[in-house]
Protein backbone atom coordinates (compact mmCIF):
# COMPACT_ATOMS: atom_id res chain seq x y z
CA UNK A 1 0.00 0.00 0.00
CA UNK A 2 1.48 3.28 -0.59
CA UNK A 3 1.74 5.36 2.17
CA UNK A 4 4.00 8.30 3.84
CA UNK A 5 4.93 9.09 6.99
CA UNK A 6 6.14 11.86 8.87
CA UNK A 7 7.68 12.33 12.02
CA UNK A 8 7.77 13.64 14.40
CA UNK A 9 3.85 14.88 14.39
CA UNK A 10 4.58 17.78 16.19
CA UNK A 11 7.99 19.79 16.97
CA UNK A 12 8.44 22.91 19.37
CA UNK A 13 11.57 24.89 19.28
CA UNK A 14 13.38 28.32 19.85
CA UNK A 15 13.16 30.59 17.70
CA UNK A 16 16.88 31.01 15.72
CA UNK A 17 17.33 26.84 16.13
CA UNK A 18 17.90 24.56 13.79
CA UNK A 19 15.05 21.58 13.31
CA UNK A 20 15.13 18.45 10.75
CA UNK A 21 11.54 17.03 9.90
CA UNK A 22 11.18 13.47 8.62
CA UNK A 23 9.57 11.53 5.84
CA UNK A 24 9.56 8.03 5.30
CA UNK A 25 7.26 6.82 1.93
CA UNK A 26 6.41 3.31 0.51
CA UNK A 27 5.43 4.44 -2.65
CA UNK A 28 6.08 2.22 -5.95
CA UNK A 29 7.18 3.09 -8.58
CA UNK A 30 8.27 6.54 -7.34
CA UNK A 31 8.30 10.24 -9.63
CA UNK A 32 8.84 12.75 -7.04
CA UNK A 33 8.50 13.93 -3.86
CA UNK A 34 7.35 17.51 -2.43
CA UNK A 35 7.37 19.21 0.70
CA UNK A 36 5.25 21.88 1.46
CA UNK A 37 4.54 24.41 4.00
CA UNK A 38 0.77 25.03 5.33
CA UNK A 39 -0.18 28.08 7.41
CA UNK A 40 -3.23 27.24 9.78
CA UNK A 41 -6.56 27.57 7.61
CA UNK A 42 -4.25 28.47 4.32
CA UNK A 43 -3.69 26.42 1.25
CA UNK A 44 -0.60 24.50 1.26
CA UNK A 45 2.49 26.31 -0.48
CA UNK A 46 5.20 24.28 -2.43
CA UNK A 47 8.64 24.42 -1.13
CA UNK A 48 10.38 22.35 -2.76
CA UNK A 49 10.38 19.01 -5.79
CA UNK A 50 12.81 16.15 -6.32
CA UNK A 51 13.15 13.98 -8.36
CA UNK A 52 14.97 10.16 -8.35
CA UNK A 53 17.97 11.73 -9.00
CA UNK A 54 18.29 14.70 -7.04
CA UNK A 55 19.87 14.06 -3.04
CA UNK A 56 19.60 17.52 -1.83
CA UNK A 57 17.79 20.75 -2.95
CA UNK A 58 17.88 23.89 -1.22
CA UNK A 59 14.71 27.23 -0.97
CA UNK A 60 16.59 29.49 1.06
CA UNK A 61 16.64 28.59 4.93
CA UNK A 62 14.65 25.52 3.64
CA UNK A 63 17.43 22.09 2.84
CA UNK A 64 14.96 18.85 1.55
CA UNK A 65 17.52 15.93 1.21
CA UNK A 66 16.24 12.41 -0.59
CA UNK A 67 17.30 8.81 -0.19
CA UNK A 68 15.96 7.22 -3.01
CA UNK A 69 17.07 3.53 -1.75
CA UNK A 70 16.01 3.81 1.85
CA UNK A 71 12.71 5.68 0.63
CA UNK A 72 13.67 8.26 3.13
CA UNK A 73 13.36 12.70 2.88
CA UNK A 74 13.68 15.24 5.19
CA UNK A 75 12.96 18.69 5.58
CA UNK A 76 15.67 20.46 7.14
CA UNK A 77 15.11 23.85 8.50
CA UNK A 78 18.29 26.69 8.91
CA UNK A 79 17.82 29.65 11.72
CA UNK A 80 14.25 29.40 12.25
CA UNK A 81 11.41 32.19 12.19
CA UNK A 82 8.82 32.28 14.17
CA UNK A 83 7.02 32.69 10.53
CA UNK A 84 8.27 29.13 10.48
CA UNK A 85 5.68 27.91 12.45
CA UNK A 86 2.90 26.35 10.41
CA UNK A 87 2.52 22.29 9.50
CA UNK A 88 5.09 20.75 6.71
CA UNK A 89 3.55 18.23 4.53
CA UNK A 90 5.69 15.59 2.25
CA UNK A 91 3.94 14.31 -0.79
CA UNK A 92 5.07 11.36 -2.93
CA UNK A 93 4.04 11.07 -6.58
CA UNK A 94 3.89 7.35 -8.15
CA UNK A 95 5.07 7.30 -11.78
CA UNK A 96 2.70 7.10 -14.33
CA UNK A 97 -0.25 8.81 -12.11
CA UNK A 98 -1.64 11.75 -11.35
CA UNK A 99 -2.46 10.90 -7.79
CA UNK A 100 -0.65 12.24 -4.98
CA UNK A 101 0.45 10.42 -1.55
CA UNK A 102 0.30 13.45 1.07
CA UNK A 103 2.03 12.14 4.60
CA UNK A 104 -0.28 13.95 7.56
CA UNK A 105 2.34 16.27 8.57
CA UNK A 106 4.82 17.91 10.75
CA UNK A 107 3.26 20.44 13.55
CA UNK A 108 5.94 23.04 13.73
CA UNK A 109 5.93 25.67 16.36
CA UNK A 110 8.84 27.97 16.86
CA UNK A 111 9.18 30.10 19.95
CA UNK A 112 10.37 33.88 20.77
CA UNK B 1 -1.57 37.13 -10.27
CA UNK B 2 -1.28 33.85 -10.67
CA UNK B 3 -3.84 32.00 -8.43
CA UNK B 4 -6.64 29.52 -7.69
CA UNK B 5 -9.47 31.18 -6.18
CA UNK B 6 -12.17 28.73 -4.63
CA UNK B 7 -15.44 30.33 -3.03
CA UNK B 8 -17.16 30.59 -0.86
CA UNK B 9 -14.43 30.63 1.70
CA UNK B 10 -16.62 29.78 4.81
CA UNK B 11 -19.99 27.48 4.34
CA UNK B 12 -22.67 26.01 6.77
CA UNK B 13 -25.74 24.59 4.82
CA UNK B 14 -28.28 21.50 5.92
CA UNK B 15 -28.10 18.23 5.36
CA UNK B 16 -29.43 17.36 1.85
CA UNK B 17 -29.48 20.91 0.48
CA UNK B 18 -27.27 21.02 -2.89
CA UNK B 19 -24.40 22.67 -2.56
CA UNK B 20 -21.67 23.97 -4.96
CA UNK B 21 -18.47 24.92 -4.46
CA UNK B 22 -16.20 26.62 -7.23
CA UNK B 23 -13.06 26.58 -8.11
CA UNK B 24 -11.38 29.04 -10.64
CA UNK B 25 -7.53 29.43 -12.03
CA UNK B 26 -5.99 31.73 -13.86
CA UNK B 27 -2.94 29.84 -14.97
CA UNK B 28 -3.94 27.76 -18.18
CA UNK B 29 -3.15 24.55 -16.15
CA UNK B 30 -4.65 21.47 -17.55
CA UNK B 31 -4.68 19.17 -14.29
CA UNK B 32 -6.96 20.18 -11.15
CA UNK B 33 -8.17 18.06 -8.02
CA UNK B 34 -10.27 17.81 -5.06
CA UNK B 35 -9.38 17.20 -2.01
CA UNK B 36 -10.34 17.90 1.77
CA UNK B 37 -8.17 18.03 5.01
CA UNK B 38 -9.42 16.47 8.38
CA UNK B 39 -7.69 16.64 11.38
CA UNK B 40 -5.30 13.76 11.60
CA UNK B 41 -5.93 11.89 8.36
CA UNK B 42 -3.60 14.57 6.07
CA UNK B 43 -5.33 15.64 2.95
CA UNK B 44 -7.42 13.37 0.48
CA UNK B 45 -8.23 13.12 -3.34
CA UNK B 46 -11.84 13.44 -3.88
CA UNK B 47 -11.25 14.28 -8.12
CA UNK B 48 -9.15 14.96 -10.16
CA UNK B 49 -9.10 16.29 -13.64
CA UNK B 50 -6.27 15.83 -16.29
CA UNK B 51 -7.97 18.18 -19.03
CA UNK B 52 -11.21 19.36 -20.12
CA UNK B 53 -14.44 16.73 -20.24
CA UNK B 54 -11.35 14.18 -18.63
CA UNK B 55 -12.44 13.63 -14.62
CA UNK B 56 -11.45 10.92 -12.70
CA UNK B 57 -11.78 9.80 -9.23
CA UNK B 58 -9.00 10.26 -6.55
CA UNK B 59 -9.18 8.51 -3.04
CA UNK B 60 -12.30 9.63 -1.49
CA UNK B 61 -15.36 10.50 -4.37
CA UNK B 62 -18.49 9.27 -2.62
CA UNK B 63 -21.08 11.67 -2.36
CA UNK B 64 -19.18 14.00 -4.46
CA UNK B 65 -19.95 15.32 -8.22
CA UNK B 66 -17.26 17.22 -10.38
CA UNK B 67 -17.41 18.98 -13.68
CA UNK B 68 -14.61 20.55 -16.55
CA UNK B 69 -16.22 22.06 -18.87
CA UNK B 70 -13.78 24.79 -19.36
CA UNK B 71 -9.64 24.85 -18.62
CA UNK B 72 -10.35 27.40 -15.71
CA UNK B 73 -13.06 26.33 -13.65
CA UNK B 74 -13.45 23.41 -11.95
CA UNK B 75 -16.48 22.97 -9.35
CA UNK B 76 -17.04 20.34 -6.48
CA UNK B 77 -20.70 19.77 -6.39
CA UNK B 78 -22.79 17.93 -3.32
CA UNK B 79 -26.00 17.00 -4.27
CA UNK B 80 -26.97 15.56 -0.95
CA UNK B 81 -24.65 16.73 1.61
CA UNK B 82 -24.38 14.60 5.11
CA UNK B 83 -23.10 16.01 8.40
CA UNK B 84 -19.57 13.62 7.45
CA UNK B 85 -18.51 15.59 4.81
CA UNK B 86 -17.87 18.55 7.18
CA UNK B 87 -14.55 18.97 6.37
CA UNK B 88 -12.04 21.59 4.92
CA UNK B 89 -11.53 21.20 1.43
CA UNK B 90 -8.72 22.78 -1.09
CA UNK B 91 -8.63 23.10 -4.81
CA UNK B 92 -5.24 22.64 -6.47
CA UNK B 93 -3.91 23.19 -9.99
CA UNK B 94 -0.79 22.01 -11.56
CA UNK B 95 1.05 22.62 -15.14
CA UNK B 96 1.63 19.09 -15.47
CA UNK B 97 2.76 16.39 -12.78
CA UNK B 98 6.62 17.52 -12.50
CA UNK B 99 5.15 20.76 -11.32
CA UNK B 100 4.09 21.78 -7.86
CA UNK B 101 0.80 22.27 -7.37
CA UNK B 102 -0.72 25.94 -6.30
CA UNK B 103 -3.68 25.57 -4.14
CA UNK B 104 -6.60 27.70 -3.54
CA UNK B 105 -7.03 29.45 -0.39
CA UNK B 106 -9.61 26.68 1.21
CA UNK B 107 -13.55 26.03 2.00
CA UNK B 108 -14.46 24.98 5.32
CA UNK B 109 -17.57 23.74 5.20
CA UNK B 110 -19.87 22.34 7.94
CA UNK B 111 -23.09 19.98 6.96
CA UNK B 112 -25.40 20.26 9.74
Amino acid sequence: KNQVEQSPQSLIILEGKNCTLQCNYTVSPFSNLRWYKQDTGRGPVSLTIMTFSENTKSNGRYTATLDADTKQSSLHITASQLSDSASYICVVTSSGTYKYIFGTGTRLKVLA
Amino acid sequence: EAQVTQNPRYLITVTGKKLTVTCSQNMNHEYMSWYRQDPGLGLRQIYYSMNVEVTDKGDVPEGYKVSRKEKRNFPLILESPSPNQTSLYFCASSLADSYGYTFGSGTRLTVV
